[in-house]
């Protein structure tokens, strides 16, 4: 089952336009991950939020998370071509508690930065 | 450091051949898991394993079998490949229970 759907599936900006790319759960979570993933290569962790944070900043990334409405958002701004990317958000279920790296993965945003 | 070294990157097998993924990593973490991704269905979690010796089953287990004898090993065997096995599979570990997952670059495996 797919716990993350991303929204939007695909978005092509210019260089320098902010990125924002949307993510929403369905149950109740201990936190809540995003990654990156280049063409043929494998993910790469940009940002964790924990679920009694609201924001959490990373250089040119933010990230929110609003656990009443179950969604996140990722923002890039001033984006480059090199964030060109695959963008995921991932989530690990509170039920049982720790997650041991079983993750939930939406079905990602494929971003494209134009220079 | 190597990180996590997956290989091979690329496997065509044919229906009902079996063949063993290998999966290492360097880190000393404790927490290794197997994903495979499909086109539009983001990855999902076929066996995960909390140290050596203890494994687990994910979503998508069927077909599948695992064992993990070290802490840096974690192989992923196919006992009879399917044309639905056909894939990029991912594996990935991590130090904490909750702490971000470091992957490898994937196998793109085929079966015909």
């Amino acid at each position: 089952s797919q716990q993350g759907e991303e929204d939007p599936q695909a978005l092509s900006i210019q260089e320098g336009e902010n990125a924002t790319m949307n993510c929403s759960y369905k149950t109740s979570i201990n936190n809540l991950q995003w990654y990156r993933q280049n063409s043929g290569r494998g993910l790469v962790h940009l940002i964790l939020i924990r679920s009694n944070e609201r924001e959490k900043h990373s250089g040119r990334l933010r990230v929110t998370l609003d656990t009443s409405k179950k969604s996140s958002s990722l923002l890039i701004t001033a984006s480059r071509a090199a964030d060109t990317a695959s963008y995921f958000c991932a989530t690990d279920a509170r039920a049982g508690g720790t997650s041991y790296g079983k993750l939930t993965f939406g079905q990602g945003t494929i971003l494209t930065v134009h220079p | 450091n190597a990180g996590v070294t997956q290989t091979p990157k690329f496997q065509v097998l044919k229906t009902g051949q079996s063949m063993t993924l290998q999966c290492a990593q360097d880190m000393n973490h404790e927490y290794m898991s197997w994903y495979r991704q499909d086109p539009g269905m983001g990855l999902r979690l076929i066996h995960y394993s909390v140290g050596a010796g203890i494994t687990d089953q994910g979503e998508v287990p069927n077909g599948y079998n695992v064992s993990r004898s070290t802490t840096e090993d974690f192989p992923l065997r196919l006992l009879s490949a399917a044309p639905s096995q056909t894939s990029v599979y991912f594996c990935a570990s991590s130090n904490y229970p909750d702490s971000p997952l470091h992957f490898g670059n994937g196998t793109r495996l085929t079966v015909t």
